[in-house]
């Protein structure tokens, strides 16, 4: 069956230290990964996007890489603050076999903590 | 510019009675998505709509759950006789773009509490 792990444990990092998430994917070939963040009570909210051909994507603070041939994306960022404290989620696009567009499917994300 | 909004935040129904969730996309985006969160669960696919047309209804469940989004007016996801196992957070998204292209902009969800 199609699966998306995330480390399911809550990851604590001091301030200022590179905090780094994974996402492993079983059985897929996804066109894209994207990442989320979701704070409590609240939608998640889009961060990046990485498409099949891209290594790497770097956005301020944040880095994402998609390795399409371990089908695992690392989500990485530096000089960590406390206000990055949130749950962070992958998702895939999963196509069905007709072609046609289906939903995003989410990891159940992984919940970073950022102590000062 | 509004994002998605959902309405109402919070909803407590009584086992058997209906769930109607309510969705406004943002401005110019014509693709809905719901999406449901147990807890401790990841976001679950539940259903895909244009205006007035179910594009892919595949994570929804067969029966008691219905979605629409008429031509006018918000998206509803609608529960009849609900249970307790339908507790959860129901969370919409909208693309100006259909799936497999681009990302998806949440709303703040609505929570849903079966007593």
């Amino acid at each position: 069956s199609q699966k998306i792990e995330q480390n399911s444990e809550a990851l604590n990092i001091q301030e200022g230290k590179t905090a780094t998430l994974t996402c492993n994917y079983t059985n897929y070939s996804p066109a894209y990964l994207q990442w989320y963040r979701q704070d409590p009570g609240r939608g998640p909210v889009f961060l990046l996007l990485i498409r099949e051909n891209e290594k790497e994507k770097r956005k301020e603070r944040l880095k994402v890489t998609f390795d399409t041939t371990l089908k695992q994306s690392l989500f990485h960022i530096t000089a960590s603050q406390p206000a990055d404290s949130a749950t962070y989620l992958c998702a895939l696009d999963i196509e069905d076999s007709g072609g046609g567009a289906d939903g995003l499917t989410f990891g159940k994300g992984t919940h970073l903590i950022i102590q000062p | 510019n509004a994002g998605v909004m959902q309405n109402p935040r919070h909803l407590v129904r009584r086992r058997g009675q209906e769930a109607r969730l309510r969705c406004s996309p943002m401005k110019g985006h014509s693709h809905v998505y719901w999406y449901r969160q147990l807890p401790e669960e990841g976001l679950k696919f539940m259903v895909y709509l244009q205006k007035e047309n179910i594009i892919d209804e595949s994570g929804m469940p067969k029966e008691r759950f219905s979605a629409e989004f008429p031509k006018e007016g918000p998206s509803i996801l609608r529960i009849q006789q609900v249970v307790r196992g339908d507790s959860a957070a129901y969370f919409c998204a909208s693309s100006p773009r259909g799936q497999g292209i681009g990302t998806q902009y949440f709303g703040p969800g609505t929570r849903l509490l079966v007593l």
